[in-house]
């Protein structure tokens, strides 16, 4: 089964602190690597999105490391803030729908002011 | 520019019923995908529609299928309900890839079945 293991399952950081989030996938067809941030009575929205020929890709406080070899990629957000309270979720996906996506169980993220 | 809309917000059946949500995405957009949200099991991939076509489809029952429209709307309907298809039902639209084009999201269908 194609599974995407996100940890940790929630995440309590302090106003100004890193925010770091962990994704581990098993399918080596996978080619897109999207994070996802979803507010209460919201749908998700797309925050930042990599593909494995990259290592890093930043946009603004928004950091995704990418480890091909372990098949590994993580979000770290910088200078969190309490507007980034949220629950993120990391997915796996394949260029051309060769597979479906699938998407980790999701972080909730606390930003204490 | 209008965002994806979902119809209705919210729905209650009962077992054995049918059910048919509606998603309108933006204009232009001609892939729709729609997942299935539950705390147990969290995001998963109903399907995926581009030009009428399905053309993907996640590992669902049968009870759950899809069709898009030539002005790219899209429905799905789910038949003979149980209880555990109790979920916030997501439908999401991009220009043509979800891979390579933004995918957008609406706010979602929050079925309750009882």
């Amino acid at each position: 089964q194609q599974q995407v293991k996100q940890s940790p399952q929630s995440l309590i950081v302090q106003k100004g602190g890193i925010s770091i989030i962990n994704c581990a996938y098993e399918n080596t067809a996978f080619d897109y690597f999207p994070w996802y941030q979803q507010f209460p009575g919201k749908g998700p929205a797309l925050l930042i999105a990599i593909r494995p020929d990259v290592s890093e890709k930043k946009e603004g406080r928004f950091t995704i490391s990418f480890n091909k070899s372990a098949k590994q990629f993580s979000l770290h957000i910088m200078d969190s803030q309490p507007g980034d309270s949220a629950t993120y979720f990391c997915a796996a996906d394949s260029s051309g729908g060769s597979y479906i996506p699938t998407f980790g169980r999701g972080t909730s993220l606390i930003v204490h002011p | 520019k209008a965002g994806v809309t979902q119809t209705p917000r919210y729905l209650i059946k009962t077992r054995g019923q049918q059910v048919t949500l509606s998603c309108s995405p933006i204009s232009g957009h001609r892939s729709v995908s729609w997942y299935q949200q539950t705390p147990g099991q969290g995001l998963q991939f109903l399907f995926e529609y581009f030009s009428e076509t399905q053309r993907n489809k996640g590992n669902f029952p049968g009870r759950f299928s899809g069709r898009q429209f030539s002005n790219s709307r899209s429905e799905m309907n789910v038949s003979t309900l149980e209880l555990g298809d109790s979920a916030l039902y997501l439908c999401a639209s991009s220009w043509e890839d979800r891979d390579t084009d933004t995918q957008y999201f609406g706010p979602g269908t929050r079925l309750t079945v009882l």
